[in-house]
């Protein structure tokens, strides 16, 4: 069974700060994409990035950069400077394409950032 | 070009009725997703429609259904309504075919169920 773990309900940094997000995830495919997605209060999820399994290159898109580490499972996601606007919650997500459900997105519980001016 | 619309963005129900939520793909996306989030946790996949038929279920009862019409719009009914329903209810589109995995999957903005 798949699982995507979400350590830190809530972490609160002060704007400018740079700040990470944990995720680690579990399944037993070898063939995986993982995802990280942004809700703000209007309660739409924003797509932030796709990685599949075997790609394990760190991205960077401008605040934003994620760390991918198969050897222990993870899917971290830093914001370097953060501002007021990247206040809320920020989910983490693992699709399995052999899941006999189809196309579907595992969630973790999420983490809500607080940015304080 | 139009996101994911979903309709109605909030309702109210009592305890035993039946609701019918809907969802309109992007254009030109013939797969839609119904997920469900309650407040506080992260969404749980109910089901995946593509090309009409149903293609995956979460794990729900059978009080949840869903149907794809030949536009590829979509609704989720849910009958004999109970408390824990309470939740967003969003609705994804994708071009992508079942089991592709890649899922470039576009969220709408959600229906706000209360269930009183």
């Amino acid at each position: 069974a798949q699982k995507v773990t979400q350590a830190q309900t809530e972490i609160s940094v002060v704007e400018k700060e740079d700040v990470t997000l944990d995720c680690v995830y579990e399944t037993r495919d070898t063939t995986y994409y993982l995802f990280w997605y942004k809700q703000p209060p209007s309660g739409e999820l924003v797509f932030l990035i796709r990685r599949n399994s075997f790609d394990e290159q760190n991205e960077i898109s401008g605040r934003y950069s994620w760390n991918f580490q198969k050897s222990t499972s993870s899917f971290n996601f830093t914001i370097t400077a953060s501002q007021v606007v990247d206040s809320a919650v920020y989910f983490c997500a693992l699709s399995d394409p052999n899941n006999n459900a189809g196309n579907m997105l595992t969630f973790g519980g999420g983490t809500r950032l607080m940015v304080k001016p | 070009d139009a996101g994911v619309t979903q309709s109605p963005t909030h309702l109210i129900k009592t305890r035993g009725q039946q609701v019918t939520l809907r969802c309109s793909p992007i254009s030109g996306h013939k797969s839609v997703s119904w997920y469900q989030q309650v407040l506080g946790q992260g969404p749980q996949f109910i089901f995946q429609y593509y090309e009409k038929e149903e293609r995956g279920r979460g794990n729900f009862p059978d009080r949840f259904s869903a149907r794809q019409f030949p536009n590829y719009s979509s609704e989720l009914n849910v009958n004999a309504l109970l408390l824990g329903d309470s939740a967003l209810y969003l609705c994804a589109s994708s071009s992508e075919p079942p089991h592709s995995g890649r899922l470039e999957q576009y969220f709408g903005p959600g229906t706000r169920l209360t269930v009183t």
